[in-house]
Parts: structure tokens; sequence; C-alpha cells
């Protein structure tokens, strides 16, 4: 149980262009998920806390209109990252917090690698 | 906020010895801390995790202690095989809400 996928897996778009990245709690209904930001040979970054069926809370220098965030239902949540630059080039990963036996954990998704041209 | 820091950046163990990762947070608050291993490219995985009503948990090699008072908490695992080779991440979280990591450390097991 407790399976998050991501979809895609990967990206190549042109720099000026959005990408839309799904994340899905498969199992579960996930009323929070997370959205992490991990560039190579580094440590995860969050990016924004998603909410279902209201506003992410984005962290201190995110842009919250540049990586738009959709929590439209219990199982889905979406970043849309508008206008991409070379400098967004990252691996975009999310997680999804469930609640097992009485204590909250977080599962990842599988991450989708974007890389701008 | 809550900041992770985390040591060493890397570590290099013989096979079957034992490895020791080191965190510590600032934030008094936080009660869950979980500990990550990452495969180039792939997620995050769980290995284990501990909350802070206890001071010590244990899975077969691996192990995490947690002293609240000093504000770390560490990772051990032993009897170490090339397969442990990984980057490991620690972090910090209430109530398993946003997850602060540490920068993580690149175990390498060598045969």
């Amino acid at each position: 149980g407790a399976v998050v996928s991501q979809h895609p897996s990967w990206v190549i778009c042109k720099s000026g262009t959005s990408v839309k990245i799904e994340c899905r709690s498969l199992d579960f209904q996930a009323t929070t998920m997370f959205w992490y930001r991990q560039f190579p040979k580094q440590s995860l970054m969050l990016m924004a806390t998603s909410n279902e069926g209201s506003k992410a809370t984005y962290e201190q220098g995110v842009e919250k209109d540049k990586f738009l965030i959709n929590h439209a239902s219990l199982t889905l949540s979406t970043l849309t990252v508008t206008s991409a630059h070379p400098e967004d080039s990252s691996f975009y990963i999310c997680s999804a917090r469930a609640q097992v036996g009485g204590e909250y954990e977080q599962y990842f998704g599988p991450g989708t690698r974007l890389t701008v041209t | 906020g809550e900041n992770v820091e985390q040591h060493p950046s890397t570590l290099s163990v013989q096979e079957g010895d034992s490895a020791v990762i080191k965190c510590t947070y600032s934030d008094s608050a936080s009660n869950y801390f979980p500990w990550y291993k990452q495969e180039l490219g792939k997620r995050p995985q769980l290995i284990i995790d501990i909350r802070s009503n206890v001071g010590e948990k244990k899975d077969q090699r691996i192990a995490v202690t947690l002293n609240k008072t000093a504000k770390h908490f560490s990772l051990h695992i032993t009897e170490t095989q090339p397969e442990d080779s990984a980057v490991y991440f620690c972090a910090a979280s209430l109530y398993g809400n946003k997850l602060v990591f540490g920068a993580g450390t690149i175990l390498r097991v060598k045969s």
C-alpha cells in the first residue's frame, strides 16, 4: 500500500514553454502533498505544500506564479512550471502524506527529471 | 525555521564494518526523524524512522538513536554490504509535515 506515482518520469522542453507534472496517490487519499526539488548532487528542498481544495503554501524564495500547484482531488496534485528556463532543470519529486497506525508518514513519488533546453 | 545539519558528507568503509551518520536539528518542536536511502536517479527510500517519544529503534542491521536534549540523531548500519552504497539523507519534521533534509552522506562500502 501507500503508492505514489508521478508522470512524466522525464521531460525535455524548450525555454519559455510550460510543463505540467502530475502526482497521484494510487491506493490512499492524501489531503496534503508536498513538492520537492533536487539539483544534481544536492539534497531535497521543499518547494511547496499542496492542500486539497485550498491554495498551496510556498517556501520562501519559491515563485508561486512560476510554479503553479493545483490539488483538485484527494489523489492528484499537479505542478506546472511556467515559462521554464534552463535553470529550472532539476529532479522534481512529490510526496503524499498518509496516516499509518495513527502516525503520519510521507510517501515519495519516483520523481520527474526536467531538462529545459 | 528548522535547520538540519548532517555529517559526514562522505563515508568510506570496508565491507563488514559499521557506518555511523549523524544529524543535528534546530527546532525542538520537531518530533519525527526519518532516514532515507537514495540511489542515483531514484526516489528517496525510507529505511528507518524514529519519533520523539522513543530514544532508539532497530531494524535488523539498521538502528537510529535520538537525543532530544542535544537535538541530534544518528543512523547506525552494522555489517555493511556493497549494496548499502548510496546517498543517505536524514530529515526532521513536525507530525510528518514538511520534511527538512540534511545535506546527505555518500556512503561507499568497499569489498
